[in-house]
């Protein structure tokens, strides 16, 4: 079957810098994307990979290795709006999108 | 407005109450998405409309029905529900419904609570 691992919730200093993993086992490869979703709130797009390498965007940046089936998403100089749920997605073969089931990063002071 | 609207925002029903969820986008996408949403689980993928046509119905219950009038507006009919049906209803668009990065905007979801 297909399948998306990510951490259930970590916890992070202000200032700090803290690295969300994701690992996927899946039919094909066709992008991986991050979204985060604030407690209520509509999840909201943050990067995609297609290619083995960084994406940087500020103070975000994701990372994706093939290969290895995974991917992480860094978060640099945090801040207590950086508080929130990230959701790991795989597109498979067939362009289905195979989800995580999301990691809470709580952003203490 | 913009972006991706839905209503209600809550919602709580009995289990022979008929509701529906209402969902409209403004981006001029033409794919649309109805995903259920529960507490520590992945996004489960419920229907995708391309261009009004459904293109995707993923073994969901009767129970849920599923409209698409036109490009903009997305409705989820319910019907008998179940208690385990209570979770958040994401309605979602995107450019289209295959190739590229087609990055989905949501919506800020519906919470449906059965009881």
């Amino acid at each position: 079957g297909q399948n998306i691992d990510q951490p259930t919730e970590m916890t992070a200093t202000e200032g700090a810098i803290v690295q969300i993993n994701c690992t996927y086992q899946t039919s094909g490869f066709n992008g991986l994307f991050w979204y985060q979703q604030h407690a209520g709130e509509a999840p909201t797009f943050l990067s995609y990979n297609v290619l083995d390498g960084l994406e940087e965007k500020g103070r975000f940046s994701s990372f994706l290795s093939r290969s290895k089936g995974y991917s992480y998403l860094l978060l640099k100089e945090l801040q207590m709006k950086d508080s929130a749920s990230y959701l790991c997605a795989v597109r498979d073969s067939n362009y289905q999108l195979i989800w995580g089931a999301g990691t809470k990063l709580i952003i203490k002071p | 407005e913009t972006g991706v609207t839905q209503t209600p925002r809550h919602l709580v029903m009995g289990m022979t109450n008929k509701k529906s969820l209402k969902c409209e986008q403004h981006l001029g996408h033409n794919a649309m998405y109805w995903y259920k949403q529960s507490a520590k689980k992945p996004l489960e993928l419920m229907f995708v409309y391309n261009f009004k046509e459904q293109t995707e119905n993923n073994s969901v219950p009767s129970r849920f029905s599923p409209e698409c009038p036109n490009s903009s507006h997305l409705f989820l009919h319910l019907h008998t529900l179940q208690p385990e049906d209570s979770a958040l209803y994401l309605c979602a668009s995107s450019q289209d419904g295959a190739t590229g990065a087609n990055v989905l905007t949501f919506g800020a979801g519906s919470r449906l609570t059965v009881l």
